[in-house]
């Protein structure tokens, strides 16, 4: 079956420029996060939703990011203002958990590059 | 709090050659421990997790990882090593917040294999 999707896969965007990312999450999967991954390190979380319900952000770097999912399926993740510091890997990853369950198998997307000029 | 370290960014094997990736954790609560590998451009993919269900976790590929309480680790081993395993790993923990579990990352260890 289709995994989680991105898109786009690589952006360039000039300092300034608003850019927004999309995740389509694997169909029926309740949980959707987002994260960031720098250049050489690990991903970091940056929210959470369940459902449509945006449940944690206490990830994201500053009150230029911000994420939605209307309708409990795709999300997308919105940039305003792009500085180079944004420049990173965002991964989105879903999984099928409707309670609180830790064994719960995060299936992530290829990542969409973005650079910042 | 909840973290991950994970010891060498670079470890390289010769084809058919053992492989050991380190990973020790620091948690307050019995911990679940998770590895994942990413290979260049693409998404992670996961090889294996701990549950608490049993110390010895065999995953994809060939890949196990031994659960250690009394050492705080979670190293990955494979017998053999193949030039396809040549991907970067990550070894992640879950830290309970809110009634989800976000993963939380090390800074992953590249595995580079020659022939």
């Amino acid at each position: 079956g289709a995994g989680v999707s991105q898109s786009p896969r690589y952006k360039v965007a000039k300092r300034g420029q608003d850019v927004a990312l999309r995740c389509d999450p694997i169909s029926g999967h309740v949980s959707l996060f987002w994260y960031q991954q720098a250049l050489g390190q690990g991903p970091e979380f940056l929210t959470y939703f369940q459902n449509e319900a945006q449940l944690d952000k206490s990830g994201l770097p500053s009150d230029r990011f911000f994420a939605e999912r209307p309708e409990g399926s795709v999300s997308t993740l919105k940039i305003q203002r792009t500085q180079q510091e944004d420049s990173a890997v965002y991964l989105c990853a879903s999984s099928l958990a409707r309670l609180k369950q830790g064994t719960d198998t995060q299936y992530f997307g290829p990542g969409t590059r973005l650079t910042v000029l | 709090a909840q973290s991950v370290t994970q010891l060498g960014s670079h470890v390289s094997v010769s084809e058919g050659a053992l492989v050991l990736l380190r990973c020790n954790y620091s948690s307050s609560v019995p911990p679940y421990l998770f590895w994942y590998v990413q290979y260049p451009n693409q998404g992670l993919q996961l090889l294996l997790k701990y549950t608490s269900a049993a110390t010895l976790v065999k995953g994809i590929n060939g890949f196990e990882a031994e659960f250690k309480k009394s050492e705080t680790s979670f190293h990955l081993t494979k017998p053999s090593a193949h030039m396809s395993d040549a991907a970067e790993y990550f070894c992640a923990v879950t830290r309970m917040n809110t009634g989800f579990q976000k993963l939380v990352f090390g800074t992953g260890t590249r595995l580079l294999v020659s022939p």
